[in-house]
This record gives C-alpha cells, structure tokens and sequence, in this order.
C-alpha cells in the first residue's frame, strides 16, 4: 500500500508559537485528511484536502498533490491544540492509509 | 444526532477466548473500517467493507474476522489466533463507496470515526 509520513514525530511549544507539520505520501492520492485525536483517543475532522488550500480559524492546510505533500499550519497556538495530528490518504479501491502522527504538546 | 457508536469503551480478554467489538452508525454511510492503534503508533488497517454483504482485509486481518449484515452494523471479533490483542481499536464509516469504473463522488468525501474500544490481555 501506499506509504504515508510525517514530519516531525514530536514538537513541543511555547504558546503562542506557531507550528508546520508536515505529510510525505508515496503515490497518487484521490483524498487526504488531517485529524487531531484528542487525549481521550477521539479522532476530529480537521480538513479534507486533496488538493490546494484551506482554512480554520487559526489552523489553515495546503496540499500540492503534483509533489506528494500536504502541510499543516497551527498558528497562535493553545494548549488546547496538544494531542496527536494524523495525515490520512486513500488511493483508489476506499483504503485510508496513515502516518504515524506527531505528537504536539503546547506548554503554557 | 448522527454518529459512530462503538461499545463497549473498555474489554478485557481471558487467554483462548474470542471477544466481540460493537460499531453501529447512523450516518447512512456505504463504507465502514477498523483500525488498530498501539501506542505511539499510526493507525492500520484491519478490516472494511465497501457495501452489506461485503468486507475485505486490510494489512492486519490475521487474527480478526467481521461481518456486515447490515448498513449501520460493522462488528469486529478478535480471535483466540491473535495472539497481541492489546490495542486500542477505532471504528470508522464514509460516505463513498467507488465501485471500480464509477465516478467518484467529487465533494463531502470524508472519514468519521468513534470514540474507540481500549482492548486488554488478563
């Protein structure tokens, strides 16, 4: 299957601080999406982003799929925003590979 | 209101025993998934299903079998075979189903999950 990572595994900040994560992907991709999974393990929709720019408030991400990355921006950051970002991609046939995350933990 | 339901939130299994992971949504989605996430890990595939009546395995069935009788229904059985049951296991469900040779759906195609299943060895 397709290989999906990210970038960097661990990132701690300073609130306030603003933050790049970043998603490699091995092949096409029909859709990808960004989650955050909460420290209870609840995985929330962040965007759905195969292709160009979007934004959320303080989050905002961009996908160029011509060369296989996607970047997620966190800005002003709370520590709120602590947890566990996912990139996910699916090629064709409805498989949903992932990355193996980064782990934000923003310090007050 | 809509959503993923997986139950019970925490299992324990004894040695040689099959155990049974509930996942039921009301989302009128087509494709259901389960994933397996051990710590400090990604999330991998385990089983999905596209349409009722059919599932297909992911990159880590061994050791796990599932049925999809109904659309909202996706349960998941961890047997005695798997022999590092411990993890902590999501259910997920999407809007799209794309038949080989369809169109795909342009818009809204996103991946739902639930709260999760905490899986542990006595």
């Amino acid at each position: 299957g397709i290989q999906v990572e990210q970038s960097p595994p661990d990132l701690i900040l300073q609130e306030g601080a603003n933050s790049t994560l970043r998603c490699n992907f091995s092949d096409s991709v029909n859709n990808l999406q960004w989650f955050h999974q909460n420290p209870w393990g609840q995985l929330i929709n962040l965007f759905y982003i195969p292709s160009g720019t979007k934004q959320n408030g303080r989050l905002s991400a961009t996908t160029v799929a011509t060369e296989r990355y996607s970047l997620l921006y966190i800005s002003s950051s709370q520590t709120t925003d602590s947890g566990v970002y996912f990139c996910a991609v699916e090629e064709t046939g409805n498989q949903f590979y992932f990355g193996t995350g980064t782990s934000l933990t923003v310090i007050p | 209101d809509g959503g993923i339901t997986q139950s019970p939130k925490y299992l324990f299994r004894k040695e040689g025993q099959n155990v049974t992971l509930s996942c039921e949504q009301n989302l009128n989605h087509d494709a259901m998934y389960w994933y397996r996430q051990d710590p400090g890990q990604g999330l991998r595939l385990i089983y999905y299903s596209q349409i009722v009546n059919d599932f297909q395995k992911g990159d880590i069935a061994e050791g796990y079998s599932v049925s999809r009788e109904k659309k909202e229904s996706f349960p998941l059985t961890v047997t005695s075979a798997q022999k590092n049951p411990t993890a902590f296991y999501l259910c997920a469900s999407s809007p799209d189903w794309r038949g080989w040779g369809q169109t795909p759906l342009a818009t809204n195609e996103k991946l739902f999950f639930g709260s999760g299943t905490q899986l542990s060895v006595l």
